[in-house]
């Protein structure tokens, strides 16, 4: 069964600096999808980024990028340029590349933004 | 309203009541979901509604009871439920299929007293 990881509960920050959350997974697949979502306080789940792991690029989106290490079974992501808004729980997360839909879920990492 | 919805955003009930919580998407989407939010703990898949059609129940019990009348909306009816129920419920949609992404409502904050 496939497991997601995130070994940093608690991670913060200087606002305007760059910080970056860790996450590894265990799957016997290949075909598969990982995700970054972010909970801030008001509890919606936004998406933050995603990857296909058929695609060798690492994901970007504005100042959140991904370090997608398929051997290592490794998908951090880096926050640059922290801004306030930034501050939430983020959550990885992976999917099957088969006919299961069900997102796995790591238990989250709480980031805080220091002024 | 774009996006997905839940309605109520908080919700209080007693062990004997009878609630549902509903979501709405605007989306466009076929796939629906719920999924249970408990502190400190990952995040449950409930139930899965493709086409309307449930092709997920991860051993709920049987006081959750979910219901999809179309591919927009998706209803989760509570009844006789305990303490330990009291999360936050998430639901999310996408499209039918692995590679798609989920979009998540903002949840309903349940306390069951």
């Amino acid at each position: 069964a496939q497991t997601v990881t995130q070994s940093q509960p608690e991670m913060s920050v200087q606002e305007a600096e760059t910080v970056t959350l860790s996450c590894t997974y265990d799957t016997s697949e290949s075909d598969y999808y990982l995700f970054w979502y972010k909970q801030p306080p008001s509890r919606q789940m936004i998406l933050v980024i995603r990857q296909e792991a058929y695609k060798q690029q690492n994901a970007t989106e504005n100042r959140f990028s991904v370090n997608f290490q398929k051997a290592a079974k490794s998908f951090s992501l880096k926050i640059s340029d922290s801004q306030l808004g930034d501050a939430a729980m983020y959550f990885c997360a992976y999917r099957s590349g088969d006919s299961n839909y069900q997102l796995i879920w790591g238990a989250g990492t709480k980031l805080i933004i220091k002024p | 309203e774009t996006g997905v919805t839940q309605t109520p955003r908080h919700l209080v009930m007693g062990m004997t009541n009878k609630k549902s919580l509903k979501c709405e998407q605007h989306l466009g989407h076929n796939a629906m979901y719920w999924y249970k939010q408990s502190a400190k703990k990952p995040l449950e898949l409930m139930f899965v509604y493709n086409f309307k059609e449930q092709t997920e129940n991860n051993s709920v019990p049987s006081r959750f009871s979910p219901e999809c009348p179309n591919s927009s909306h998706l209803f989760l009816h509570l009844h006789t439920l305990q303490p330990e129920d009291s999360a936050l419920y998430l639901c999310a949609s996408s499209q039918v299929g692995a590679a798609s992404t989920q979009y998540f409502g903002p949840g309903t904050r349940l306390l069951v007293l």
